[in-house]
């Protein structure tokens, strides 16, 4: 039962470089989300995806780009990594099918991203 | 924007005592959820009430919604050191165009042995 998969674990970067954050899950779910989580604040959704094909911006969208590759595999990039992107990412999903939002979401552990 | 505010903002309890934690919001919402968080993990969810809900229990957890007053509440009964942890509210707003979350800043539970 691997659940919400998230890959690397870490990772530094310089000002201006990009990467992808990647997230797989295999409990069949439809929707996957992205968040970011600052000291002493809760998580704020990045982007969502409420089905394969389909994404849409969350509260704070700027400076991120997402991809819905297949139903198991929602992907975050960073195309100029900025110092105000340090930050914890996590990847969640979340079973809506016939399209409950009456279903929990199911949490990753997490992408520390510090950028110098 | 933040839409739940938990309080207290930390909480530190004997082994055994009961923990309480609150939880406000600002708009009509479709659920209110609570998440566990340990150090270093992902966020684990606890208990999700409905709107038309008023309480509802999972094990030693027990849940109050209050629409009125747009408030909950999360008990911890008998808490043990492995209730170490920070514990979010989270609501699905009623109408809300993102399919997400909106999550407080979260209590720091630290129960001492």
């Amino acid at each position: 039962n691997a659940g919400v998969t998230q890959t690397p674990k870490f990772q530094v970067l310089k000002t201006g470089q990009s990467m992808t954050l990647q997230c797989a899950q295999d409990m069949n779910h439809n929707s996957m989300y992205w968040y970011r989580q600052d000291p002493g604040m809760g998580l704020r959704l990045i982007y969502y995806s409420a089905s394969e094909g389909t994404t849409d911006k969350g509260e704070v969208p700027n400076g991120y780009n997402v991809s819905r590759l297949n139903k198991r595999e929602f992907s975050l990039r960073l195309e100029s990594a900025a110092p105000s992107q340090t930050s914890v990412y996590f990847c969640a999903s979340s079973d809506s099918r016939g399209g409950s939002r009456n279903q929990p979401q199911h949490f990753g552990d997490g992408t520390r991203l510090s950028i110098l | 924007s933040q839409q739940g505010e938990e309080d207290p903002q930390a909480l530190s309890i004997q082994e055994g005592e009961n923990a309480t934690m609150n939880c406000s919001y600002k708009t009509s919402i479709n659920n209110l959820q609570w998440y566990r968080q340990n150090s270093g993990r992902g966020l684990v969810h606890l208990i999700l009430i409905r709107s038309n809900e008023r309480e509802k229990h999972s094990g030693r957890l027990r849940v109050t919604l209050d629409t009125s007053k747009k408030s909950s509440s999360l008990l911890i009964t008998a808490s043990r050191a492995a209730d170490t942890a920070s514990y979010f509210c989270a609501t699905d707003e009623w109408g809300g165009g993102a399919d997400g979350l909106t999550f407080g800043k979260g209590t720091h539970l630290i129960i001492q042995p």
